[in-house]
């Protein structure tokens, strides 16, 4: 079935500095999704992209999809306590019509 | 708060008992998604109903079943639990059918298995 591998795994950084996931997939994708996970909560739908190269920004959060549409980054500037959880994405491709979540990179900021 | 609601917030039993989790979808939305979250295995996908009919199947077991009924709550049925069944489970909802739409989560069922 479709794999979508996450890394890091693991990020920790100091207050201010900057951050970075990546979601990359062996098959093309038609779309992928990024979530938020805070500690103890539950995954909240940040942002979805489709289209090849695709980049979109949210304050200081910038999402990109590769043009192979077989990857993407999810960006965090200036990184804030606020910023801590597990960010996973989650692909679909071709005829596959749910969902393959990474296993997620958790950040972790020192004030 | 996503408008989605999940009942009970935990549950411990003892293996090879059955539960019941139950999900009620934001107001509006047709389809809810089951979703079993576990640390080695991170967030997997369980089975998708929309409009009180199945639509998708991921990683669900045999011993595992759901329904979603016509007041589109849905129910997932968990038997002869194993102790690897210990895990938090989550109900996502949306508005369509499609895997594009938006997912919201529930706060989830932390099912724990003695």
């Amino acid at each position: 079935g479709q794999q979508v591998m996450q890394i890091p795994q693991y990020q920790h950084v100091q207050e201010g500095e900057d951050f970075t996931t990546y979601c990359n997939s062996s098959t093309t994708l038609s779309n992928i999704q990024w979530y938020k996970q805070r500690p103890g909560g539950h995954p909240v739908f940040l942002i979805q992209l489709v289209k090849s190269g695709e980049v979109k920004k949210q304050k200081r959060l910038t999402f990109q999809f590769g043009e192979a549409k077989k990857n993407s980054s999810l960006h965090i500037t200036a990184t804030q306590t606020t910023d801590v959880g597990t960010y996973f994405c989650a692909a679909s491709g071709g005829s596959n019509y749910k969902l393959t979540f990474g296993k997620g990179t958790l950040l972790t900021v020192n004030p | 708060d996503s408008g989605v609601t999940q009942t009970p917030k935990h549950l411990i039993t003892a293996t090879g008992q059955r539960v019941t989790l139950r999900c009620s979808p934001r107001s509006g939305d047709l389809s809810v998604y089951w979703y079993q979250q576990s640390l080695d295995q991170g967030l997997q996908f369980l089975i998708q109903y929309y409009n009180g009919e199945e639509r998708a199947k991921g990683n669900i077991l045999e011993r595992f079943s759901a329904q979603q009924f016509p007041d589109l709550h849905s129910e997932l049925n968990l038997s002869s639990l194993e102790l690897g069944d210990s895990a938090l489970y989550f109900c996502a909802s949306s508005a369509g059918w499609s895997v594009t739409d938006t997912q919201y989560f529930g706060p989830g069922t932390r099912l724990t298995v003695l």
